[in-house]
This record gives structure tokens, sequence and C-alpha cells, in this order.
């Protein structure tokens, strides 16, 4: 079945120091694969996703990589702020199934300090 | 926007309790889902509905059950909770392939 596997956190940075989330997956067929944010009391939302290899999703800042050949989709910003603290979940959609449902990684707490 | 809205943001039983966790979405959506979310685990999918009255169990269904008599409503049932069913429960939806959208979540306490 599909799986995704990401870095345990905590993560804790200082403000304006690299994030790199890591994100390795494995699925059967030709899965989208998408980044979400869950800041602090809320839900997830999305923020970015990739549909095909070779494909970046990019948003707020953040950037990452549908890489076929390592099946991973690295999450990356250049420089992050206090308001970056979430917890970021990896996942990939199976777009054979109905629904197009959603595998999701652990999730990864990011925690900013100014 | 979107607007996906969860009965409760807290929630408070007893074991042995029936339980009824109600998602809205005002998008038209055709496909609503539940999760259960969990620390170190991520999000795990319960049920999702593809149509009214339609519904296909995820990858934890046992304890739960769901309703979906109309296309903007999805109940979440626990038939009579327990103290492992303490969760943080979050709804999604969306139109065919496209982004899931998710509500705030019900944190759910069983006693």
């Amino acid at each position: 079945g599909n799986s995704v596997t990401q870095m345990e956190g905590p993560v804790t940075l200082s403000e304006e120091a690299f994030l790199t989330i890591n994100c390795t997956y494995t699925a059967t067929g030709y899965p989208s694969l998408f980044w979400y944010v869950q800041y602090p009391g809320e839900g997830l939302q999305l923020l970015l996703k990739a549909t095909k290899a070779d494909d970046k999703g990019s948003n707020k800042g953040f950037e990452a990589t549908y890489r076929k050949e390592t099946t991973s989709f690295h999450l990356e910003k250049g420089s992050v702020q206090v308001s970056d603290s979430a917890v970021y979940f990896c996942a990939l959609s199976d777009s054979g199934a109905a629904g197009n449902k959603l595998t999701f990684g652990g999730g990864t707490r990011v925690l900013v300090k100014p | 926007d979107v607007k996906v809205t969860q009965s409760s943001r807290y929630l408070v039983k007893r074991t042995g309790e029936k339980v009824f966790l109600e998602c809205v979405q005002d998008m038209d959506h055709e496909n609503m889902f539940w999760y259960r979310q969990d620390p170190g685990l991520g999000l795990r999918l319960i049920y999702f509905s593809y149509d009214v009255k339609m519904k296909e169990k995820g990858d934890i269904p046992e304890g739960y059950s769901v309703s979906r008599e109309k296309k903007e409503r999805f109940s979440l049932i626990l038939e009579s909770a327990s103290t492992n069913q303490t969760s943080m429960y979050l709804c999604a939806s969306n139109w065919g392939g496209e982004t899931q959208y998710f509500g705030p979540g019900t944190r759910l306490l069983v006693l």
C-alpha cells in the first residue's frame, strides 16, 4: 500500500535560518504530492503541491520538488520566520481511488525562535 | 472561500456514550472525509463519502460509523465511545481530484 515517511520533530530553528523537512514516499502508480501546514489551534491547509515528476510546488517562500527517482518531496524554505511555527504534513494522493484519498506522513513540528 | 465547519471544537464524553461529530461544507463538494489525528501518526482516514448516502471505509473504521443524508453534511458517529478514541477529529471535503479542504477539528476527550 501507499505510505509516507517524514522526519520526526520537533525541529527548532532561529529566525532567518534555513529549513528543510525530508519526505519520502512509497506508492503504486503516479501519485500527486502535497505539503499541508497546521498552525496552532487550526485545521490543515494546503501549502503546496506537485502533480508529476520534476514539478516544483512553491508558496509563501516554501518549495518542494517531486523527485520520482528518489521517491522524495522535501520541503525547503530559505529564511524562516516566527510565524512559520507549525506542524507540517507530507501527503500523497492516490489518483486511482475514489475521492483521491490522501495518505499522510506523521507530521513534523517546527518551532522558530526569535 | 471554501468553508468547512465542524460542530464543536472541544468535546468531553464518558465511556459508552454515543457521540456525534458533525461536519458541514458550503462548496457543493461531492467528496467528504473523516480523519483522526494522533501525535506521531499523522492523519488516518476513518471513512469517506463520494456521494449522498454513499460511504467507504478508510484505514481505521472500527468503532465508527458515518451518515451522509445531505450533500453538504457528513456525520461521524462513535456508537459506544472508548478511551482509545480520545483524539483530534478532522473533516475534509473536495470536488473530484482537487485539493482537500479541512475544518478546524474537534478535540474529543473520552473519560
